[in-house]
């Protein structure tokens, strides 16, 4: 199957600050993008979905403000967590898709806010 | 919304065979999907079957689908250890956003 991968696997980072978190498919091209979060031993929330050169989709209840996505290109996409919090501590995961294909999910980014 | 449920908690011994159940409300969907999640790690596409079949085997894996029922089951044959994760099952739905909707997660623990 596809590949798709993220960078970093874990990053900590202080209450205040700002992390980005990349998902890149590898052998494909992506022309869409999804976001989840993921508590622990729940399910994956889908944050939002992200079309190549448009803007994303947020899912109701995130704040688009404080979860920016850029998919800028058509293996690349990204997820900045802005004025990061405690409670955004989380396991990040991305998934990416072509037309008519599945969609292949990266190894997800434990994300915590200390 | 549409919704997904699965049971939370499955325990075997390492031989026998595990059934994942898993119900689903979206009445117009086109494919489900069943995923792994091992610890620390993201999501591997197990199965998947299309919404006009009614069983779908692959090596040691039936699914079976009930739509009138909306219920999907996963078979593991021959349960091995390495089998313990969390395992998901997902809607597709109709449209054509892609978007999953994914049930809770059942993990899968395997006695030796």
């Amino acid at each position: 199957g596809a590949v798709v991968s993220q960078h970093p696997s874990r990053v900590i980072c202080k209450s205040g600050t700002s992390v980005k978190i990349e998902c890149r498919s590898l052998d494909f091209q992506a022309t869409t993008m999804f976001w989840y979060r993921q508590f622990p031993k729940q399910s994956l929330m889908l944050m939002a979905t992200s079309n190549e050169g448009s803007k994303a989709t947020y899912e109701q209840g995130v704040e688009k403000d404080k979860f920016l996505i850029n998919h800028a290109s058509l293996t690349l996409s990204t997820l900045t967590v802005t004025s990061a919090h405690p409670e955004d501590s989380s396991f990040y995961i991305c998934s990416a898709s072509a037309p008519g294909s599945e969609q292949y999910f990266g190894p997800g980014t434990r994300l915590t806010v200390t | 919304g549409e919704d997904v449920e699965q049971s939370l908690f499955l325990s075997v011994r390492e031989g026998d065979s595990s059934v994942i159940n898993c119900t689903y409300t979206d009445s117009s969907s086109t494919y489900l999907y069943w995923y792994k999640q091992e610890p620390g790690a993201g999501l591997q596409l197990l199965t998947y079957i299309f919404s006009n079949m009614d069983m779908k085997q692959d090596q040691r894996l039936t699914v079976l689908l009930n739509k009138k029922d909306k219920h999907l089951s996963l078979r593991i044959a021959d349960t091995q250890t390495g089998d313990s994760a969390i395992y998901f099952c997902a809607d597709h739905g109709s449209g054509n956003t892609g978007k999953l909707i994914f049930g809770q997660g059942t993990t899968l623990q395997v006695k030796p």
